[in-house]
């Protein structure tokens, strides 16, 4: 079945750094990609998707390129603020675009010191 | 952006209870809910998707008739788990679409303890 590895947490990282959250998929077909962002005390959030192999997913200055040859989506940021710090979830759905059921990865827990 | 509301936010209770997860979205009209489960420091887990108006499609290895879903109108659905037991004890999370959206929107989550 499908399947959503990423890095374990927490990272923790100094303001201004560059960040990268590692996540590998397992899925049949042409998977759409997605990244979530949990605050706390808030639900998940779409932060971006992907849904073709090469498409690159952005917002807020986050990135994540669906690479198929290496099933990877990775997110990064080139420069992380404290206000950055959630939860972030890499999830895939080989349905509808992300309509109907996700598998997610464990969350990576970030936490940006100033 | 839609926003979806659970209650109770945290709930405990005696095993052998029932206890009911309501799931609301709040300024749009939810054509079908997902019901996820969280165990620390895992990941989510699709536990079935609703309808309104029409039964719950369960995911392979979860209890229909441990975990009753309801989605009786076009902004509530709601999740009860029947005769909890401490295994039960998990962070229960909802989702929910509209119309042609192409994207599910989270409540924050109900944490259940069963004790």
């Amino acid at each position: 079945g499908d399947s959503v590895t990423q890095m374990e947490g927490p990272v923790t990282l100094s303001e201004e750094a560059f960040l990268t959250i590692n996540c590998t998929y397992t899925a049949t077909g042409y998977p759409s990609l997605f990244w979530y962002v949990q605050y706390p005390g808030e639900g998940l959030q779409l932060l971006l998707k992907a849904t073709k192999a090469d498409d690159k997913g952005s917002n807020k200055g986050f990135e994540a390129t669906y690479r198929k040859e290496t099933t990877s989506f990775h997110l990064e940021k080139g420069s992380v603020q404290v206000s950055d710090s959630a939860v972030y979830f890499c999830a895939l759905s080989d349905q509808n675009e992300g309509a109907d059921g996700l598998t997610f990865g464990k969350g990576t827990h970030l936490i940006i010191q100033p | 952006g839609a926003v979806v509301s659970q209650h109770p936010s945290w709930v405990i209770c005696k095993s052998g209870t029932s206890v009911k997860i309501e799931c609301r979205s709040l300024d749009f009209q939810a054509t079908t809910m997902f019901w996820y489960r969280q165990f620390p420091k895992q990941s989510l887990m699709l536990m079935a998707t609703s309808n309104e108006g029409s039964k719950a499609t369960y995911e392979q290895g979860v209890e229909k008739d441990k975990f009753l879903i309801n989605h009786a109108s076009l902004t509530l659905s709601t999740l009860t788990v029947t005769s909890a037991h401490p295994e039960d004890s998990s962070f229960y999370i909802c989702s929910a679409r509209g119309y042609a959206v192409n994207e599910q929107f989270f409540g924050p989550g109900t944490r259940l303890t069963v004790l």
